[in-house]
C-alpha cells in the first residue's frame, strides 16, 4: 500500500499562471482533505471531500477550486496563483465511522509563487 | 482566532529524560484530541489520541492527559531518544455532521545525545 500519494513534490509558478496538485490514495477512505501549512501557523484547511462528488470548503478556501471525480483522488487547482499562496501542501485521508478522525498524510507539495 | 495553541514554538530535553508538551483550546465542544508527529520533508503521522470524556490515555512512551477544567492538555514522552527529534502538532475535533479539525502551530522537540 502506498496510503497517500501527492503530485507533484516541488513546483515553482510564477504571479498569475494555474496549476493543479493531484491527491491519490489507496485506502479506499471516504474523506479526504487539502490543507496548507505555513510558518507559525500549523495546518489549515482549505477544503475537504466527504465521498466522490462531493466538496466542501474548509477555514482558507478562496483562490483553490477542488474536484473529486473519483474516490480515491482529490484535485486541488489554483487558476491564478499568488504569491500570498507560497506554501507546503498536504492532502490526507480518513476512513468513514473512524471514532477521532484519524488522518492519514501524504508527504506534501511544496509550492512557490514568484 | 486560534483555537488550538501550542505556544512553545521549541523545546530541546536531553536523552533519556522527560519531554512535555503543552497545549491549550478554547471551544468546548471538542469531542476528541490528537497530537500528530512531523519529520522533515514528510506528512504529519498520527501518534495518540484522547476522548475527552477521559483524563489520560498512554501507549508505550506516550502518554497524554487532559484537563477540561483548564482546556488543557500534554503529551508526555518518557524516556526521550533522539528519534523523538520532529515537530509534534495538536489537533482537535468536533463532530458536526463531518469531523472538523483544528490544528496548533506545531512545537518542534530536540532531544539531544
Amino acid at each position: 500500500n502506498a496510503g497517500v500519494t501527492q503530485t507533484p513534490k516541488f513546483r515553482v509558478l510564477k504571479t498569475g499562471q494555474s496549476m493543479t496538485l493531484l491527491c491519490a490514495q489507496d485506502m479506499n477512505h471516504e474523506y479526504m482533505y487539502w490543507y496548507r501549512q505555513d510558518p507559525g501557523m500549523g495546518l489549515r484547511l482549505i477544503h475537504y471531500s466527504v465521498g466522490e462528488g462531493t466538496t466542501a470548503k474548509g477555514e482558507v478556501p478562496d483562490g483553490y477550486n477542488v474536484s473529486r471525480l473519483k474516490k480515491q483522488n482529490f484535485l486541488l487547482g489554483l487558476e491564478s496563483a499568488a504569491p500570498s499562496q507560497t506554501s507546503v501542501y498536504f492532502c490526507a485521508s480518513s476512513r468513514l465511522g473512524g471514532s477521532y478522525n484519524e488522518q492519514f498524510f501524504g508527504p506534501g507539495t511544496r509550492l512557490t509563487v514568484l | 482566532d486560534q483555537q488550538v495553541k501550542q505556544n512553545s514554538p521549541s523545546l530541546s530535553v536531553q536523552e533519556g529524560r522527560i519531554s512535555i508538551l503543552n497545549c491549550d483550546y478554547t471551544n468546548s465542544m471538542f469531542d476528541y484530541f490528537l497530537w500528530y508527529k512531523k519529520y522533515p520533508a514528510e506528512g504529519p503521522t498520527f501518534l495518540i489520541s484522547i476522548s475527552s470524556i477521559k483524563d489520560k490515555n498512554e501507549d508505550g512512551r506516550f502518554t497524554v492527559f487532559l484537563n477540561k477544567s483548564a482546556k488543557h492538555l500534554s503529551l508526555h514522552i518518557v524516556p526521550s531518544q533522539p528519534g523523538d527529534s520532529a515537530v509534534y502538532f495538536c489537533a482537535a475535533s468536533v463532530w458536526t455532521g463531518g469531523f472538523k479539525t483544528i490544528f496548533g502551530a506545531g512545537t518542534r522537540l530536540f532531544v539531544k545525545a
